[in-house]
């Protein structure tokens, strides 16, 4: 089954503590992105990355690491969570590689971060 | 001004009602143009593409008006399970803007 997978799935955590989320496609789409969605704001991009060991931030980047090391995998790292990263976090893939503009992503299930 | 906007709803409406929404951007660069469903607490799902000429998918027109900058889906005849936040997505050629969605209630 074509899927976007995410783990964990909800954590809480607390300020200061490393944590990583990670997600993985199977889908062989060069596209993938982190988002996060918080009430009245909407989908905002954290991170996006074209392809193997090309990354570029989005809208709202800071406080947020990631990596491309494998075409199927786009970790999300908080090296240092604050409570002001309590959110949902998405992770979505498409197809193309060349923007990813013209192609719909296909999204994770979500992973609710409460930092305490 | 946020890059693309929505009415925020939410819309409250009767089973078989028709209702319509309407999605305005800023980027008159944007390449394209999509409608996805959010159910609470869920992942967005693409629920159709837009095209210029606009399109249907049973239920479902999209329409998209580039001179205006804006883009519109209708649902006809209205189910329970239609329920949910209908979030517009403009795509450039990077990224992939999303506006913060539209709640729809539809009651029996």
């Amino acid at each position: 089954e074509a899927q976007v997978t995410q783990n964990p799935r909800y954590l809480i955590t607390v300020t200061g503590k490393k944590l990583t989320v990670t997600c993985s496609q199977n889908m062989n789409h060069e596209y993938m992105s982190w988002y996060r969605q918080d009430p009245g704001l909407g989908l905002r991009q954290i991170y996006y990355s074209m392809n193997v060991e090309v990354t570029d931030k989005g809208d709202v980047p800071e406080g947020y690491k990631v990596s491309r090391k494998e075409k199927r995998n786009f970790p999300l790292i908080l090296e240092s969570p604050s409570p002001n990263q309590t959110s949902l976090y998405f992770c979505a893939s498409s197809l193309s590689g060349d923007g990813g503009g013209n192609q719909p992503q296909h999204f994770g299930d979500g992973t609710r971060l409460s930092i305490l | 001004r946020k890059e693309v906007e929505q009415d925020p709803g939410p819309f409250n409406v009767p089973e078989g009602a028709t209702v319509a929404f309407n999605c305005t951007y800023s980027n008159s660069a944007s390449q394209s143009f999509f409608w996805y469903r959010q159910d609470c607490r869920k992942e967005p799902k693409l629920l159709m593409s837009v095209y210029s000429s606009g399109n249907e998918d049973g239920r479902f027109t999209a329409q998209l008006n580039r001179a205006s900058q804006y883009i519109s889906l209708l649902i006809r005849d209205s189910k329970l399970s239609d329920s949910a936040t209908y979030l517009c997505v403009v795509n450039g050629r990077d990224d992939m803007r999303f506006g913060a969605g539209t709640r729809l209630t539809v009651k029996p």
